[in-house]
């Protein structure tokens, strides 16, 4: 079944880039939404955004400024950065699959297989 | 301050039925499908329920989701103690920027 491997850097200072990458083994690549979410110490979870097989992008509102979500279908991977990270975005971070589908005017969105988070921590 | 309104924390004895209520508005729960997960304490989040009321192949039927304009309800019968988790349930808002939202959570305790 399709499983999510992610890694990246787990300790940054004020105002670094936080780089997180997530390789998908065990199916396919295209077809799907493949997200980003953030979840703070003792919080909820956080959408952060999105991207499909064929580079299309969607982002949280509140981070679009400072998020790139970008992918690499040649190995079946896609990776965030979010740049000037302060304490606030010290959190664990998944990644996960999306599907989307629905109907016209109407959306359904669910993350069916996610990755096992990593946790980042901003800390002068 | 999360887009969608859950209660903090629910409880109820083993054996019983628990309902947690997610509450949102037009742009989001009132005409998009809503799904629900459960993250297990130190564990990422599981999908319990797509579409306002799908099962996922291997969650059991004890597990169930409905929606009424713009509020969505998670039920859970025969309570376990492993059923101690949080809950988020989770949909698209169609705003002007279309995103995905969450609830913020409700932590159900098995008593």
């Amino acid at each position: 079944q399709v499983q999510l491997q992610q890694w990246g850097a787990g300790l940054l200072k004020p105002s670094e880039t936080l780089s997180l990458t997530c390789a998908v083994y065990g199916g396919s690549f295209s077809g799907y939404y493949w997200s980003w979410i953030r979840q703070p110490p003792g919080k909820g979870l956080e959408w952060i955004g999105e991207i499909n097989h064929s580079g299309s992008t969607n982002y949280n509102p509140s981070l679009k400024s400072r998020v790139t979500i970008s992918v690499d279908t040649s190995k079946n991977q896609f990776s965030l950065k979010l740049s000037s990270v302060t304490a606030a975005d010290t959190a664990v971070y998944y990644c996960a699959r999306g599907r989307r589908g629905g109907t016209t005017g109407t959306t359904g969105y669910y993350m069916d297989v996610w990755g096992k988070g990593t946790t980042v921590t901003v800390s002068s | 301050q999360s887009v969608l309104t859950q209660p903090p924390s629910v409880s109820a004895a083993p054996g019983q039925k628990v309902t947690i209520s997610c509450s949102g508005s037009s742009s989001n729960i009132g005409n998009n499908y809503v799904s629900w997960y459960q993250q297990l304490p130190g564990t990422a989040p599981k999908l319990l329920i797509y579409d306002n009321n799908k099962r996922p192949s291997g969650i059991p039927d004890r597990f169930s989701g409905s929606k009424s304009g713009t509020s969505a309800t998670l039920g859970i019968t025969g309570l376990q103690t492993g059923d101690e988790a949080d809950y988020y349930c989770g949909t698209w808002d169609s705003s002007l920027s279309a995103h995905v939202v969450f609830g913020g959570g409700t932590k159900l305790t098995v008593l």
